[in-house]
């Protein structure tokens, strides 16, 4: 069956500092990935998917990056955080078409 | 591109009532609507989903009713349980992402 993991479960950083999150998907080939954020007590906005290695479709400007160095790996990248950054993210996978999405267990940001 | 508007933004009902949530979307080339819960903390966790070729789905106490014309669907769940106080979400899809609306906050009082 499909797994998929994310890590850190929580992460504090300080304004600067720069951020690596990893999702890796288990257990199917060539899936479709995604990066959201959730600020607190707000919706999911679409950050980043990917339909591909190293096919990175960006949806909203702001100093995080994405990137698939591996068909079932997807990286969520800054350089440096701002406190603006701090929220849920989350990552998500499926196999395209009308079908839903399942999500990893998200990261716990806090930017200080 | 998508937008998905949702409401209302908290819904607060006694146990054994109805909850309703109402969504509409932008894009007329949308073809899947699914509705997703989130408890405090947690990942959200598809609950009922529904194509635009159906009009509504039930699976047991929830249904989700779909009106292409008017470009909107609905979330309802009936006999509420405490249980099922959470954050739920709706979301369109097009050609690329699901993109949700803002969440409803259903709490059930007993």
């Amino acid at each position: 069956s499909q797994t998929i993991h994310q890590w850190p479960a929580t992460l504090v950083q300080p304004v600067g500092s720069p951020l690596s999150l990893e999702c890796t998907v288990e257990g199917t080939s060539n899936p479709n990935l995604y990066w959201y954020r959730q600020a607190a007590g707000r919706g999911l906005q679409l950050l980043f998917y990917s339909v591909g290695i190293g096919q990175i479709s960006s949806e909203v400007p702001q100093n995080l990056s994405a990137s698939r160095p591996q068909d079932r790996q997807f990286i969520l990248s800054s350089k440096k955080l701002l406190l603006s950054d701090s929220g849920f993210y989350l990552c998500a996978w499926d196999l395209g078409g009308p079908l839903g999405y399942t999500f990893g267990s998200g990261t716990r940001l806090t930017v200080v | 591109g998508e937008n998905v508007e949702q409401h209302p933004s908290t819904l607060s009902v006694q146990e054994g009532d109805s909850a309703v949530i109402k969504c509409t979307y932008s894009d007329s080339a949308s073809n899947y609507f699914p509705w997703y819960k989130q408890e405090l903390g947690k990942r959200p966790q598809l609950i009922i989903d529904i194509r635009s070729n159906v009009g509504e789905k039930k699976d047991q106490r929830i249904a989700v009713t779909l009106n292409k014309t008017a470009k909107h669907f609905s979330l309802h769940i009936t006999e509420t349980q405490p249980e099922d106080s959470a954050v739920y979400f709706c979301a369109a899809r097009s050609v690329t992402a699901l993109i949700f609306g803002k969440g409803t906050t259903l709490s059930v009082s007993s």
